[in-house]
């Protein structure tokens, strides 16, 4: 059974810190993916990655796969209110309709 | 243009009772899921349809659940005899093929609650 193991599960900061949340997997995926989701809201995708090594950068959110693409981080640099909420990242294999989530970080960015 | 509609959004039913949920995908979307999200964990996968047909029901707990999409578009998800341990957030999500290169739109979800 392939498993996301994220962490922390919950981080409590101030506006204008820096954080980063972790997904770890003894599983190799073809991609990871990260989602932000809202209250009574479904996860709302942020970024794919899908190769090894590989960084992406969605304004102050930077988002890095593992080498062996079984890990993947999401730094926030100078968090701001607006991105309190449930981070979750998800794992897919080939044929990519099987999505595997990790239990999510829910990050609280207090003013 | 409309996003990914269920309902209700919100059902509470007595412990043996029959559910359905329903799911309005995008319209287009030849692929739909169905995702079940307990308290404090993330969504859990249930079952894929690819137009009309299930190609993947493995993530279904027992034969108690199951799910159709008649004419490739609306789906239901049918629970029946309902226990307490149903109880949570069943998400249905959609895209316009197979591949993770397309991107899943998730709706609201459903929030069970079987007393």
């Amino acid at each position: 059974t392939q498993l996301l193991e994220q962490s922390p599960q919950f981080l409590s900061i101030q506006e204008g810190e820096n954080l980063t949340v972790y997904c770890n997997s003894s599983s190799v995926f073809s991609s990871l993916q990260w989602y932000r989701q809202e209250p009574g809201e479904g996860p709302v995708l942020l970024v794919t990655v899908v190769t090894g090594g590989e960084v992406k950068k969605l304004k102050r959110l930077t988002f890095q796969f593992g080498d062996a693409r079984k890990d993947s981080s999401l730094h926030i640099t100078a968090a701001q209110p607006g991105d309190t909420g449930l981070y979750l990242c998800a794992g897919l294999n080939t044929g990519g309709f099987k999505t595997i989530f990790g239990a999510g970080t829910r990050l609280f960015v207090k003013a | 243009g409309a996003g990914v509609s269920q309902t209700p959004s919100n059902k509470v039913t007595e412990k043996g009772k029959y559910v359905e949920l329903r799911c309005d995908p995008i319209s287009g979307h030849t692929a739909l899921y169905w995702y079940r999200q307990s308290l404090g964990q993330g969504p859990e996968f249930l079952i894929y349809f690819q137009g009309t047909g299930a190609a993947d029901d493995s993530g279904l707990p027992n034969d108690r659940f199951f799910a159709v999409r008649p004419e490739g578009s609306v789906s239901t998800l049918k629970i029946q005899r309902t226990e307490r341990g149903d109880s949570a957030v069943y998400l249905c999500a959609s895209s316009l093929g197979v591949a993770d290169y397309y991107e899943q739109y998730f709706g609201p979800g459903t929030r069970l609650t079987v007393t």
